[in-house]
């Protein structure tokens, strides 16, 4: 049992090249999210899935897309890379949703946009 | 909208030190509260969660009261350790026809030996 795993790691990329970052999770969750985090600022939401097959914008969503594949997995797509999108980027699960449920979260990709 | 404030750090405690991380949040209605913990090169992590009026959540020593009075869900712990060093973040969820899950911007804490 993983858990929720994030690839990759560790990114760099130069202005205006795109990338996707991907997340599974192996817990049957209904619910997937990603967030970024910033120095001094938390998480902040980018986008969530409620279940399969919808997605909905969440705080911080301009710039990023997402793909909710299958009940697994959840991808974030940066179609431009921008120097403010660099960041640290989480991608969590919970199993119906975020009123009294715990939020699982995955290591972590840290990306740098030069 | 709602919001959350923490105590600003970093905080810097001698092992079985008292520690205290102040959050105080605004919503309407009652939310969930929650406290999460992040080690270095970690992700988050669910540390005890309160979802309702004068309930107390603990674990591994650490708790925190739900205070509708004051709108105050403040993390303590008796006796810290140098492996309680960790950022901590307050956190709220309310279920108002959407996503409704706000972080506060996190305290760092670091335990002396």
């Amino acid at each position: 049992n993983a858990g929720v795993t994030q690839t990759p790691k560790f990114q760099v990329l130069k202005t205006g090249q795109s990338m996707t970052l991907q997340c599974a999770q192996d817990m049957n969750h209904n619910s997937m999210y990603w967030y970024r985090q910033d120095p001094g600022m938390g998480l902040r939401l980018i986008y969530y899935s409620a279940s399969e097959g919808t997605t909905d914008k969440g705080e911080v969503p301009n710039g990023y897309n997402v793909s909710r594949l299958n009940k697994r997995e959840f991808s974030l797509r940066l179609e431009s890379a921008a120097p403010s999108q660099t960041s640290v980027y989480f991608c969590a699960s919970s199993e119906e949703g975020l009123r009294n449920n715990e939020q699982f979260f995955g290591p972590g990709t840290r990306l740098t946009v030069l | 909208g709602n919001s959350v404030t923490q105590m600003e750090g970093p905080v810097t405690l001698s092992e079985e030190a008292f520690l205290t991380i102040n959050c105080t949040y605004t919503a309407t209605g009652y939310p969930s509260l929650f406290w999460y913990v992040q080690y270095p090169g970690e992700g988050l992590q669910l540390l005890l969660k309160a979802t309702k009026a004068d309930d107390k959540g603990s674990n591994k020593g650490f708790e925190a009261t739900y205070r509708k009075e004051t709108t105050s869900f403040h993390l303590e712990k008796g006796s810290v350790q140098v492996s309680d060093s960790a950022v901590y973040f307050c956190a709220l969820s309310q279920n108002t026809g959407g996503f409704k899950t706000i972080f506060g911007a996190g305290t760092r804490l670091f335990v002396k030996a």
